[in-house]
């Protein structure tokens, strides 16, 4: 089945320590996102990919870094600069044009740090 | 990519339709109108999209003005799993990225 995936769904690190979420799709999309969800808020946009080897910053990248490598891979390393990391983290993928460009989201990796 | 003005919350009786309102007044022609839903603790869902005509699908309607600056996503008969949070997010066909708003947190109840 076609979808998108992200691991672990849980993640403890301790502070100081950079840690790396994954998210994997095999939708054939362009368009990668990563989001930052606080409790009782909406989706804030971290990075974003249009293509492969091409990214942008979102609105809160500050202590964040990706790549993109590959198109169906869009890895989020939460570094030791972000200052409150512990958060719900989101990511989808879309194509970039067309008609049906609906967005699918995985399920989601909850970091916490202790 | 166009702002979206949503209530923050709204109450409805289970089996009574639901009508979600979003204000888009910044909308370019090129943009489309999506929704999406949040359940707690999962990722957003895909509902339904629009560019000018009314649409309709087996989840929801979704009913764009003529001015095209305001929306209404309708669910015919809510039920108490349509509890979620309700995303309205405007994005041009090409490209662009996908942003989020607050969203609507919608309780269903019986």
């Amino acid at each position: 089945d076609g979808g998108i995936t992200q691991s672990p769904k849980y993640l403890f690190r301790k502070e100081g320590q950079n840690v790396t979420l994954s998210c994997e799709q095999n939708l054939n999309h362009d368009a990668m996102y990563w989001y930052r969800q606080d409790p009782g808020q909406g989706l804030r946009l971290i990075y974003y990919s249009q293509i492969v080897n091409d990214f942008q910053k979102g609105d809160i990248a500050e202590g964040y870094s990706v790549s993109r490598e590959k198109k169906e891979s869009f890895p989020l390393t939460v570094t030791s600069a972000q200052k409150n990391p512990t958060a719900f983290y989101l990511c989808a993928s879309n194509s970039r044009g067309g008609v049906n460009t609906e967005a699918f989201f995985g399920q989601g990796t909850r970091l916490t740090v202790v | 990519d166009a702002k979206t003005t949503q209530p923050p919350s709204m109450d409805c009786a289970e089996g009574r339709a639901a009508n979600l309102p979003c204000n888009h007044s910044t909308i370019s022609g090129n943009e489309y109108v999506y929704w999406y839903r949040q359940i707690h603790s999962q990722g957003p869902q895909y509902i339904i999209h629009g560019l000018k005509n009314n649409e309709t699908n087996e989840m929801a309607s979704l009913i764009i003005t003529e001015d095209r600056k305001s929306s209404t996503l309708i669910l015919p008969h809510a039920t108490l799993r349509d509890t979620a949070v309700y995303y309205c997010i405007v994005r041009a066909e090409y490209g662009n990225k996908l942003v989020f708003g607050a969203g609507t947190i919608l309780r269903v109840k019986s």
